[in-house]
This record gives structure tokens, sequence and C-alpha cells, in this order.
């Protein structure tokens, strides 16, 4: 596609309910990151996907976060028994290879556990 | 522990000021320097550097790297109201030299705010 999609765009969910977020990278793009902003605040680091390698998982907060990518493509972030801290925008940004190449961001996933 | 600071945290000037934003990092495996402007969800890309002393420019913003003494800045000139945004640096790593694995660390951004 021309950019990184994300979806949902919102997304509102009960504590303890799992949510899915989907992010599709830019065609071609081998690396693809996860992050998390809470309001007003910095992103946080996630999980790192690049090629074929083993993800980067030293960001995932807790157990309760698992994120793949399926094909080289497609990247799915899931979060079980969602806790109200979970709430947060998050974002999916994609390179073409590495961390020396530019990163484009999707336009994110606000998440509201209530 | 590898890290990204940024100065100001927050910086509020007058349409026409030109204002300088700084980043600072210490890292290991250094492989590149990121600025992005995030207005509302999604970062928006701006420059990345890899080389030391040589400008970026875009506009009215440009940006310049110093690999010895481990810092960027952004400068923005003739500011406008449309500049208010969080100014976000980030630097890419590798896990070692050369490889694939790495992270883009984020500093927690500098917001600015131009008044007209």
């Amino acid at each position: 596609g021309a950019g990184v999609s994300q979806s949902p765009s919102n997304k509102v969910t009960e504590k303890g309910k799992d949510v899915e977020l989907r992010c599709d990278p830019i065609s071609g793009h081998t690396a693809l990151y996860w992050y998390r902003q809470s309001l007003g605040q910095g992103l946080e680091f996630l999980i790192y996907f690049q090629g074929n390698s083993a993800p980067d998982k030293s960001g995932l907060p807790s157990d309760r976060f698992s994120a793949e990518r399926t094909g080289g493509s497609v990247s799915t972030l899931t979060i079980q028994r969602t806790q109200q801290e979970d709430s947060a925008v998050y974002l999916c940004a994609s390179s073409l290879w590495a961390t020396n190449t530019e990163a484009f961001f999707g336009q994110g996933t606000r998440l509201t556990v209530v | 522990e590898d890290k990204v600071v940024q100065s100001p945290l927050s910086l509020v000037v007058h349409e026409g000021d030109t204002v300088t934003l700084n980043c600072s990092y210490e890292v290991t495996n250094f492989r590149s320097l990121l600025w992005y402007k995030q207005e509302k969800k999604a970062p928006t890309f701006l420059f990345m550097l890899t080389s030391s002393g040589i400008e970026k420019k875009s506009g009215r913003l440009s940006s310049i790297l110093d690999k010895k003494e481990l810092f960027s800045i952004l400068n923005i000139t003739a500011t406008q109201t449309g500049d208010s945004a969080v100014y976000l640096c980030a630097v890419g790593t590798s896990m070692n030299y050369g490889g694939s694995q790495g992270n883009l660390i984020f500093g927690k951004g500098t917001k600015l705010s131009v008044k007209p």
C-alpha cells in the first residue's frame, strides 16, 4: 500500500477482554516496529521485527502482550486480559531495511479500556 | 542502557522566531538519527542523519548531526503557527555492528508552541 495502515483506528474494550491490533506495513518494507504512547508521554518501544530474524521483544511490558508477523508482512499485536493501564495509542512503523532507513508511521490505534 | 535525551521539553515562541531543538544520545552501535513531527497521532518523518557535519535541509527546517559529541540539532527559522507540534528525535541502533537486529529509540520530545 501507499502507507502504513493500522486498524481499527479506535477500540473501546472492557477490562479483562482480549484485543487484536493490526498493522499493514508499506509494501516491501522488511522492518516493522510497534510502539505505545500514553497521553502526553513519549513513544515506548514494544517489539521490532526484521525480515525472518527472531523479533526483538524486549519492550513488551508483560506476558499479556504478544505480537506476530505473518509472511513477513502484516503484523498483529495481541493484548490479553486488558487492563485500564493498557489504554494508549498503539503506533506501528515500517522501514525498508533495519534501523538505518527511514521509518514511517501508521495513524495508530487508540485503545481505551473501560 | 541506550538513551536519547531531548531539550527543552517545551518551548513557546512567537511567529517569525528561530528555534533550535536539541537531541543528545548515548547508544551502542549507532546507525542513524531521525527527526519526526507529531501533531496528532502519527509522527511524520522529517530527516534521517547518518554522517557528521552534513546539513539536511527542507524549507525552513534544517538538521545536523555531530557523531563525536553525540548530538543533533533541529533548526526551524521564521516559525509559523503550523509548526506547533511535538518534535521527536529517534536513534537507530543495531545489536551488533552491521547486524539486522536493533531498535529505534525515541526521546520524550520537545513540545513547540508558536504564538501568532
